[in-house]
């Protein structure tokens, strides 16, 4: 079975640009993650989906900032303008039952100058 | 928020030494989850802690779930140079609600093996 699926896994854009990062998570979970990586903040869940309903977006960063879930197969992540401090590896993580057995994708590595 | 103190942040050690890394939590915490990233990779669960005073193990790897729910340690046993990389505790508060979903991850231990 194929693993989480993210594209692209790495992006370069400029700043006010708009970015879209993709995730296609393991077929029958129902659950999916995002998540941000920075060496300053680590490791942070910033919106987590249950049967592609969003549950919890208090970890979205701001307003510039926004996650769907179309369907099952498929969510994206959008940063509408960018800007440089959200420069970092995204995570897209799903899961058959809970947080405690997500699978991670291989992340997107965003760099906005 | 919660937060997790994870320690050591870095750790250089020979072929065939034995490790321990640990996380403390001022919350306490219903689940202990231990997971390795690889360079450019993403997290992959190690092992997975359940009730308090549990004692895991997965091969070379045993975790614990400390007694008052506010600590969990990381054991590695006899290492190997594919034991690089970075170590990370997290934590799940709630069964229920929308802190179900939540999981609460430490800073990583980086982990250097030397053959």
């Amino acid at each position: 079975d194929a693993g989480v699926i993210q594209s692209p896994r790495h992006e370069v854009t400029e700043m006010g640009q708009e970015v879209t990062l993709r995730c296609k998570p393991i077929s029958g979970h129902d659950y999916l993650f995002w998540y941000r990586q920075t060496m300053m903040r680590g490791l942070e869940l910033l919106i987590y989906f249950n049967n592609n309903v969003p549950i919890d977006d208090s970890g979205m960063p701001e307003d510039r900032f926004s996650a769907k879930m179309p369907n099952a197969s498929f969510s994206t992540l959008k940063i509408q303008p960018s800007e440089p401090r959200d420069s970092a590896v995204y995570f897209c993580a799903s899961s058959p039952g809970g947080p405690d057995t997500q699978y991670f994708g291989p992340g997107t590595r965003l760099t906005v100058l | 928020g919660q937060q997790l103190n994870q320690s050591p942040q870095s750790m250089f050690i020979q072929e065939g030494e034995d490790v321990s890394m640990n996380c403390t939590s001022s919350s306490i915490f219903n689940t202990w989850l231990w997971y390795k990233q690889d360079p450019g990779e993403g997290p992959v669960l190690l092992i997975a802690l359940y009730k308090a005073g549990e004692l895991t193990s997965n091969g070379r790897l045993t975790a614990q779930f400390g007694i008052t729910r506010k600590d969990s340690f990381l054991n590695i046993s006899a290492s190997i140079p594919s034991d690089v990389g970075i170590y990370f505790c997290a934590g799940q508060l709630g069964a229920g609600g929308t802190s179900y979903g939540k999981l609460t991850f430490g800073q990583g231990t980086i982990l250097t093996v030397h053959p």
